[in-house]
């Protein structure tokens, strides 16, 4: 099952709300991410989890707060958001070896949650 | 750093004809990976096919298949035997052995014609 899955599809937010966004998956992998993508451009990275821990945030604004609760599940909490930030925001993960052990680190999509603030 | 191009922003075949689309990118490094995306309008991003560096046989997943050129920094990907289903936007990706990140190209939109 290479299934990455995301909740809910579609939202719309006022700038004053808080909202969370949710990404799971059974597929054993121990990476997990957030993406952000604007119509007709490529993903451009938000956060990394590695282990359930973050590993990498691209200098993410505070608005935007990751959770990791265990290695299937990736929250993203959204508040104060601003119109800028409407976009798809998608989810990956993958497959992660400790050690020196070679691996091809390819990262498997869900579907993606389209946000909209208002 | 690394980059990746993507030169042609749209492509169009005819259906069951042969399409190629571009990708260079540039790297000081000797062990990375190379990735194919597809994203249709569905929008999820659908792994295509991937490359490892160190091998020199180019890769192969059914109609799919890529002209990996180390030495020019090309990595191009073929698609045969077009269907009216591989009408997508495609990245190309790439990402450093032992690393998390992913850099991808600007995108090239395919479509396809009956």
């Amino acid at each position: 099952d290479t299934e990455v899955t995301q909740t809910p599809k579609h939202l719309v937010m006022g700038m004053t709300n808080k909202k969370s966004l949710k990404c799971e998956q059974h597929m054993g992998h121990r990476a997990m991410y957030w993406y952000k993508q604007k119509a007709k451009k490529p993903p451009e990275l938000m956060f990394v989890y590695s282990y359930e821990k973050l590993s990498i945030n691209e200098s993410v604004p505070s608005r935007f707060s990751p959770e990791c609760p265990n290695s299937s599940l990736l929250n993203l909490h959204l508040h104060a958001l601003q119109p800028e930030d409407s976009a798809l925001y998608l989810c990956a993960s993958s497959q992660r070896t400790s050690g020196t052990a070679r691996a091809t680190y390819e990262q498997y999509f869900g579907p993606g949650t389209r946000l909209t603030v208002t | 750093a690394q980059t990746v191009t993507q030169s042609q922003p749209e492509m169009s075949v005819q259906e069951a004809e042969t399409v190629t689309l571009s990708c260079t990118y540039d790297t000081s490094e000797s062990d990375y990976y190379l990735f194919w995306y597809k994203q249709p309008p569905s929008r999820q991003m659908i792994l295509v096919i991937r490359q490892e560096a160190y091998k020199q046989q180019n890769a192969t997943e059914n109609r799919f298949s890529v002209n990996f050129q180390k030495a020019a920094k090309s990595f191009s990907l073929k698609i045969s035997d077009s269907q009216l289903g591989d009408a997508a936007m495609y990245f190309c990706a790439y990402s450093s052995y032992n690393t998390d990140k992913l850099i991808f190209g600007t995108g090239t939109r395919l479509q396809v014609f009956p």
